[in-house]
């Protein structure tokens, strides 16, 4: 299986939340990251957790992140039709033998409808 | 400029030719990175630049030659693509402290091959 791993499609109306998911497979994974790419652009960093939290709030995103069962999740409040995008989850870990590495989910693709 | 910028935006090129990706930050980071995105794959690290010092190949074909100059600067050379090759190639630059990876991506070039 994939290192990281997510549903590759949600559908939300506008003003609903979405909740994002991601499960992980490697237990010494140290930081997790939430990255979102619109069409034709690159990837932009959208918020990061380091694994001893449980929670972080960003204004209109929420991280939950569940250590024993490896699952991340990014929560949008109030979703409007220009949050969507790809949503890719990443995680980075003392595994192997170069710093800096990132291992990326699929993506998952979210659209809005007005 | 800021940030991580890339040229071409999009580039068509023959099997035959020779071409070559530019990125560059901006952003004074230790690590710059190659990635390939293509349809229905998830994203493929290539090459891993750190202190200007390649420090991963992921068993990428021969016709694909990074260079990295400085730590500001990376490039991607082409020569003799195939088709399969047409992706959006991403770079992205980070400033590497323990497994912390906060990667910032530039906006990709388009790569046709035909």
């Amino acid at each position: 299986g994939e290192d990281v791993e997510q549903s590759l499609f949600l559908s939300v109306r506008e003003g609903d939340s979405s909740v994002i998911n991601c499960t992980y497979t490697d237990s010494s994974s140290t930081y997790l990251y939430w990255y979102k790419q619109e069409p034709g652009a690159g990837l932009q960093l959208l918020t990061y957790i380091f694994s001893n939290m449980d929670m972080k709030q960003d204004q209109r995103l929420t991280v939950l992140l569940n250590k024993k069962d490896k699952h991340l999740s990014l929560r949008i409040a109030d979703t409007q039709t220009g949050d969507s995008a790809i949503y890719f989850c990443a995680e980075s870990s003392n595994r192997g033998s170069t710093l800096g590495r990132l291992y990326f989910g699929r993506g998952t693709q979210l659209t809005v409808w007005p | 400029e800021t940030g991580v910028t890339q040229t071409p935006r999009h580039l068509v090129m023959g099997m035959t030719n020779k071409k070559s990706l530019k990125c560059e930050q901006h952003l004074g980071h230790n690590a710059m990175y190659w990635y390939k995105q293509s349809a229905k794959k998830p994203l493929e690290l290539m090459f891993v630049y750190n202190f200007k010092e390649q420090t991963e190949n992921n068993s990428v074909p021969s016709r694909f030659s990074p260079e990295c100059p400085n730590s500001s600067h990376l490039f991607l050379h082409l020569h003799t693509l195939q088709p399969e090759d047409s992706a959006l190639y991403l770079c992205a630059s980070s400033q590497v402290s323990g497994y912390r990876t906060e990667a910032f991506f530039g906006q990709g070039t388009r790569l046709t091959v035909v």
